[in-house]
């Protein structure tokens, strides 16, 4: 079956403006993640949807970041009036909880270039 | 707080065994993932072991933990250049739906 999907795979935006940035789920897997990968550094833990709970933004830099995730499926992360330091490769992972792992399947993600 | 640390830089010739370390400071954790990033790709797990485990392999892969040391390895045997790539090791508890991962682990096969 199709894994994660993201898209755009590349953004190039100016700073001060708008992106969103998609992700289509494993069809079935519950819980989607966000990630965010800047160079040299590890993963750093965005936003977690997990069902119809209230999602967990602990992650979120600044109250320029956001995330929905529409039917509990598809999700779209959004930043507004982007800066040069949100630069960075966008993942997005998502998983189905069992009750022995929870194995996460990451998209290609988007890397997102602000000049 | 939770923290994983891993070595930055690992490399080896072709052919020889490759061993990439991980120290992790959280002792509830209950899973401990390891997962290959390819350049321009997102990462795939390679395989996971439960705390109650000490060893698990799984072809050329060999994942050693230690408990008491919060240590936690992967030996590639026979490493070949497709191996190439950035390692993350990751740690997660049974009750903590968020894994927290370590900066990677680049590893370079050289012939």
């Amino acid at each position: 079956g199709a894994g994660v999907s993201q898209s755009p795979s590349n953004k190039v935006t100016e700073k001060g403006k708008d992106v969103e940035l998609r992700c289509d789920p494993i069809s079935g897997h519950t819980a989607l993640y966000w990630y965010r990968q800047s160079l040299g550094q590890g993963l750093e833990f965005l936003i977690y949807f997990q069902g119809n709970s209230a999602p967990d933004k602990s992650g979120l830099p600044s109250d320029r970041f956001s995330a929905e995730r529409t039917g509990g499926s598809v999700s779209t992360l959004t930043i507004q009036r982007t800066q040069q330091e949100d630069s960075a490769v966008y993942l997005c992972a998502s998983s189905y909880r069992d009750l022995n792992t929870d194995t996460q399947y990451f998209g290609p993600g988007t890397r997102l270039t602000v000049l | 707080g939770e923290d994983v640390e891993q070595s930055l830089f690992l490399s080896v010739r072709e052919g020889d065994s490759s061993v990439i370390n991980c120290t992790y400071t959280d002792s509830s954790s209950t899973y401990l993932y390891w997962y290959k990033q390819e350049p321009g790709a997102g990462l795939q797990l390679l395989t996971y072991i439960f705390s109650n485990m000490d060893m698990k392999q799984d072809q050329r892969l060999t994942v050693l933990l230690n408990k008491k040391d919060k240590h936690l390895s992967l030996r590639i045997a026979d490493t070949q250049t497709g191996d190439s790539a950035i390692y993350f090791c990751a740690e997660s508890m049974g009750g903590s739906y968020i894994p927290t991962f370590g900066r990677g682990t680049s590893l370079i096969v050289h012939p």
